[in-house]
């Protein structure tokens, strides 16, 4: 059973709009969370964390909210280009210094111009 | 600038081979990853290390093995390969310390297929 569900394969936005990416996960140990987005034929890269102590980070066009007593997270991004379009992969952790990552299945984002 | 490398974008390999996959980083990073990406499946985790000589099992190591003689390299190894294990394989590698930098940095991955 998948720990960190991300339940939309797919989304398409009209650029200029927001995007919202939803995250759910099932181990109320998890408390640090990461966003990362992949391009064809390109290994995945960072795009922005939270830990649990925080409900909601920052940077630049992209916030990630954490709702801790629903196990959901969401990445909005605001406003969407069409250079975000990719699998954007969620993914949890317990707080250690292992880094053992689950990953979420990803959603293909597709922001049309 | 980070780099994390990988020996082949593209493997063809038939049933009952051995087949290596080779990783590098180029950042002296201490922990080092191999996963399969799946569609609907996401990433997951088959081996990672902490350290040289040092490997530990992740969510679906069977079928697999892995080597680390140098901090910067980091094999995985199919021992006799068998057609389910047609998968895009990605390494990746990170630092140790507190929770800001659990950041990890992928190569762009080796796309096998098992026929």
């Amino acid at each position: 059973d998948q720990q960190v569900k991300q339940n939309s394969p797919s989304l398409s936005v009209q650029e200029g709009r927001i995007s919202i990416l939803n995250c759910d996960y099932t181990n109320s140990m998890f408390d640090y969370f990461l966003w990362y987005k992949k391009y064809p034929a390109e290994g995945p890269t960072f795009l922005i964390s939270i830990s649990s102590i925080k409900d909601k980070n920052e940077d630049g066009r992209f916030t990630v909210f954490l709702n801790k007593s629903a196990k959901h997270l969401s990445l909005h991004i605001v406003p969407s280009q069409p250079g975000d379009s990719a699998v954007y992969f969620c993914a949890a952790s317990v707080a250690n210094y292992g880094q053992n990552f689950v990953f979420g299945p990803g959603t293909r984002l597709s922001v049309l111009p | 600038d980070v780099k994390v490398t990988q020996s082949s974008r593209y493997l063809v390999k038939r049933t009952g081979e051995k087949v290596f996959l080779e990783c590098v980083q180029d950042m002296d990073h201490e922990n080092m990853f191999w996963y399969r990406q799946d569609p609907g499946l996401g990433l997951r985790l088959i081996y990672f290390s902490y350290d040289v000589k040092m490997k530990e099992k992740g969510d679906i190591p069977e079928g697999y093995s892995v080597s680390r003689e140098k901090k910067e390299r980091f094999s995985l190894i199919l021992e006799s390969a068998s057609t389910n294990q047609t998968s895009m394989y990605l390494c990746a590698s990170s630092q140790p310390g507190p929770m800001s930098d659990y950041e990890q940095y992928f190569g762009p991955g080796t796309r096998l297929t098992v026929t």
